[in-house]
């Protein structure tokens, strides 16, 4: 699989593979992180969430880590399919407070 | 219902028209959040209401944007005198508690252009 920072706003992958898409977040205090899945045309859909006294966290094909050391946070998704391809987002929060989105990441997958 | 429901989905406003967007979030759901996302990037916090009660309205961009939610449930976005700027997706979003609580779900979103 490959891997991108934000920097990157596009990651192509081929199908069947892995892909890995990275995020680092600004605010030292946030203590809830989210990664969303929006497709053309509609709203973003939730994928995983992980809270700050967690490292690591898994859902069906994918994975979400946490390094708060260096704050940057990473969603893996296991043997990407087409139905994968969509701008991906990550958020961060704090206990009663707003999420704040990072700039999206566009996941292609290449048949 | 069974998800964040927004109306309309697709708005077209003559520039100094007033709009009005409405959200109704999950049944049961006491946070309700407001987003607004221009083309090509993420989405950018309005305002959250706990219940009935506007807690954040920091993001709101001027005082042409209010938002309410008088009974707790269905909420309304109003855009006064509407600018070219104001065109945008307004993203709605609820949650059964508030930030760090349980997931936050977000609706298809209100597509405003003004021309």
């Amino acid at each position: 699989g490959e891997s991108v920072g934000l920097h990157l706003p596009t990651l192509s992958v081929q199908e069947g593979d892995n892909s890995i898409i990275n995020c680092a977040y600004s605010n030292s205090a946030s203590d809830y992180f989210i990664w969303y899945k929006q497709e053309s045309g509609k709203g973003p859909q939730f994928i995983i969430d992980i809270r700050s006294n967690m490292d690591k966290r898994q859902g069906q094909r994918v994975t979400v880590l946490l390094n708060k050391t260096v704050k940057h946070l990473s969603l893996q998704i296991a043997a990407t399919q087409p139905g994968d391809s969509a701008v991906y987002f990550c958020a961060e929060g704090e206990a009663n407070s707003k999420l704040t989105f990072g700039k999206g990441i566009t996941l292609s997958v290449r048949p | 219902g069974a998800g964040v429901s927004q109306s309309p989905r697709y708005k077209v406003a003559k520039r100094g028209q007033d709009v009005a967007l409405r959200c109704d979030p999950i049944s049961g759901h006491v946070s309700l959040f407001w987003y607004q996302q221009a083309l090509g990037q993420g989405p950018e916090f309005l305002t959250y209401f706990q219940n009935e009660a506007q807690l954040d309205k920091s993001g709101l961009p001027s005082d042409r944007f209010f938002a309410e939610r008088p009974e707790g449930s269905v909420s309304t976005l109003k855009i006064q005198r509407t600018q070219q700027e104001d065109s945008a997706v307004y993203l709605c979003a609820s949650s059964s508690r508030g930030i760090g609580g349980n997931t936050i779900y977000f609706g298809e979103g209100s597509w405003l252009t003004v021309v």
